[in-house]
């Protein structure tokens, strides 16, 4: 079975661009969560999705954002982005909702974004 | 609310000595708890999970970790250190209000000398 893939792997933008960032989960897998990675603030939950409904969200700005397509793939969105944005995006996903408590998640190579 | 705290950044052993790395959680819920290890310019895997069954928890490679609710505790060990171990380690916890997410601690990233 295929893990989870992220693309592109790499990306270099520059401050005010935007950025889409995809991630295609597990086959059979419905729950999609995204995280940045940064050496200053590690690991932190961005938001998370099932069935293409956000079901919660971190403590990030509006500018990024996210959805869920029918086939569960997602994407996550950038606008305006600045220098601080630059991090390793990590997508993630599981078999089962989250209620009833965290499922194992299985974790993506990530998107290393570069902003100059 | 939840959070955990890893209480050493680096830890560093010589192949063949134990390894121990510590956590400590908090949670507003009964948690489930995991330790993920991510190698250099790779993702992460999850090495085991603690979801309220056994207290002492298998994992991969030799990895274990134990759950101790009164210690609010659950350190990763590993009675002997091989080469292929160094990497960083995370501890995460989810509270079962309802919600998948994790809540990751700092890392502690293990080295591992001959």
């Amino acid at each position: 079975k295929a893990g989870v893939t992220q693309t592109p792997r790499y990306l270099i933008k520059t401050r005010g661009q935007q950025v889409t960032l995809s991630c295609s989960p597990i086959s059979g897998h419905r729950s999609v969560s995204w995280y940045q990675q940064t050496p200053g603030q590690g690991l932190q939950f961005l938001f998370e999705y099932f069935s293409e409904t956000q079901r919660n969200k971190g403590n990030f700005p509006g500018r990024f954002s996210g959805r869920q397509f029918s086939n569960s793939r997602s994407e996550m969105n950038v606008s305006t982005l600045e220098l601080g944005d630059s991090a390793l995006y990590l997508c993630a996903s599981s078999l089962e909702p989250p209620s009833g408590g965290a499922g194992e998640q299985f974790f993506g190579p990530g998107t290393r974004l570069t902003v100059l | 609310a939840q959070s955990v705290t890893q209480l050493d950044s680096h830890v560093s052993v010589s192949e063949g000595t134990p390894v121990l790395l510590r956590c400590n959680y908090s949670s507003s819920y009964s948690p489930s708890l995991f330790w993920y290890v991510q190698h250099p310019n790779k993702g992460l895997q999850l090495l085991l999970k603690y979801t309220s069954a056994a207290t002492l928890v298998k994992g991969i490679n030799g990895f274990e970790a134990e759950f101790k609710k009164s210690e609010t505790s659950f350190h990763l060990t590993k009675p002997s250190a091989h080469m292929s171990d160094a990497a960083e380690y995370f501890c995460v916890v989810s509270d079962r209000s309802g919600y998948s997410t994790l809540t990751f601690g700092k890392g502690t990233m293990l080295l591992v000398s001959p």
